[in-house]
């Protein structure tokens, strides 16, 4: 089966510690995305990838940091520095950046901060 | 900058019963306008896409539709069922991003 995982469903952290949720695709798509979305709202970028080796700052990246090494894998750390971490985290990949009509979302990782 | 709102926030509505969704967005220069749904706690799936250049798109008992002029968009349920019960997002394209509204939360009673 093609598609989108993320790990794990529900993630529990102290305050002060770094996280890092993970997502893989077997998509073989290009470009992966990450976004937050909290009760009520809809969804916020954090960080977006083109290509392995590079990524950009989404709308809302101060606390996060992402690595893209390899193509099908782009995991996101919550930093202590992120004020209010406690969201629902949605991964998400398309063939190319900008083909949003592509895109396809993961299951989501819950975070819950302590 | 580009907002998204949608109307209303919250929906419950009897089995059967034939509903429109709205969304709306302040600048008309998208690339495109999709409906998602998302089940609780789950990831989105994507509904219907509409191009700019496209006035409505159909899919089974949803049709969803574009008047890019005045920065409105509406999704159509027919003859709603349980099963339709999820949260409904809108998200416009610009700029190679989605840009979402904060979603209705679609109940359907039995």
């Amino acid at each position: 089966d093609g598609g989108i995982t993320q790990s794990p469903k529900y993630l529990f952290r102290k305050e002060g510690q770094n996280v890092t949720l993970s997502c893989e695709q077997n998509l073989n798509h290009d470009a992966m995305y990450w976004y937050r979305q909290d009760p009520g709202q809809g969804l916020r970028l954090i960080y977006y990838s083109q290509i392995v080796n590079d990524f950009q700052k989404g709308d809302i990246a101060e606390g996060y940091s992402v690595s893209r090494e390899k193509k099908e894998s782009f995991p996101l750390t919550v930093t202590s520095a992120q004020k209010n971490p406690t969201a629902f985290y949605l991964c998400a990949s398309s063939i190319e950046l900008a083909d949003t009509d592509t895109q396809y979302f993961g299951p989501g990782t819950r975070l819950t901060v302590l | 900058k580009q907002e998204v709102t949608q109307i209303p926030a919250a929906l419950s509505v009897p089995e059967g019963e034939n509903l429109v969704l709205n969304c709306s967005f302040t600048d008309s220069a998208i690339y495109n306008l999709q409906w998602f749904r998302q089940d609780p706690g789950k990831g989105l799936t994507s509904l219907l896409l509409i191009q700019s250049s496209q006035r409505e798109q159909t899919s089974g008992r949803l049709n969803a539709s574009l008047d890019k002029s005045s920065g409105r968009s509406t999704l159509y349920i027919a003859a709603s069922q349980p099963g339709d019960s999820a949260t409904y997002l809108c998200a416009v394209e610009q700029g190679g991003k989605l840009i979402f509204g904060q979603g209705t939360e679609l109940s359907v009673k039995p």
